[in-house]
């Protein structure tokens, strides 16, 4: 079965850090770039970072550049993402996809985030 | 960085009525344009991507038109599940972004 699977949310205390994963199955994990997006409550979709399928590239949302980074282990098929220097405004439910397989895009559950004293 | 403009932000309509919520880009996304629903406390549900290819178990009254930069999602007669907030979202190029959604909500 295709399947994304975010692991690694929780509460933080504004300034902490925390590393999100997920783990893909079902596609040649290697072949394809790979993006978190977030939704914070209330709000709506926010593209956060992204990855070519090497890890060579990396892109991030102005609002993270800086504080997050994005990584993946191919041997794994896993992704990551680093947050540092966590913000009451990175509380958000956090998801990871895949937009490039031909069959459509493919999203996690997602993992919840709050930064909160 | 491609901006992607949903209108109307709120479309006020009854069940049964014809719904007609517009996309469009700030330069072109070729055909690479998606597009999700959105019910509360749940992930977004894939409707359409690439511009036409419907996502599976998606019904008939749910249509999509247009590809560069003016794309439309038609529902043809709401049924009272469509009431929900829609999203589309490009892959055109980095960074990916995500409209602001438009909520359909019952009048």
């Amino acid at each position: 079965e295709v399947q994304l699977l975010e692991s690694g949310g929780g509460l933080v205390q504004p300034g902490g850090s925390l590393r999100l994963s997920c783990a893909a199955s079902g596609f040649t994990f290697s072949t394809y770039a790979m993006s978190w997006v977030r939704q914070a409550p209330g709000k709506g979709l926010e593209w956060v970072s992204g990855i070519t399928n090497t890890g060579g590239t990396t892109y991030y949302a102005d609002s993270v550049k800086g504080r997050f980074t994005i990584s993946r282990d191919n041997s794994k098929n896993t992704l990551y993402l680093q947050m540092n220097s966590l913000r009451a405004e990175d509380t958000a439910v956090y998801f990871c996809a895949n937009f490039w397989l031909v069959t459509g895009p493919l999203w996690g559950q997602g993992t919840l985030v709050t930064v909160s004293s | 960085e491609i901006v992607l403009t949903q209108s109307p932000a709120t479309l006020s309509l009854s069940p049964g009525e014809r719904a007609t919520l517009s996309c469009r880009a700030s330069q072109s996304v070729s055909r690479y344009l998606a597009w999700y629903q959105q019910k509360p406390g749940q992930s977004p549900r894939l409707l359409f991507f690439d511009a036409s290819n419907r996502a599976t178990g998606i019904p008939a009254r749910f249509s999509v038109s247009g590809s560069g930069t003016d794309f439309t999602l038609t529902i043809s007669s709401l049924e009272p599940e469509d009431f929900a907030v829609y999203y589309c979202q490009h892959r055109s190029n980095w960074p990916l972004t995500f409209g602001g959604g438009t909520k359909v909500e019952i009048k």
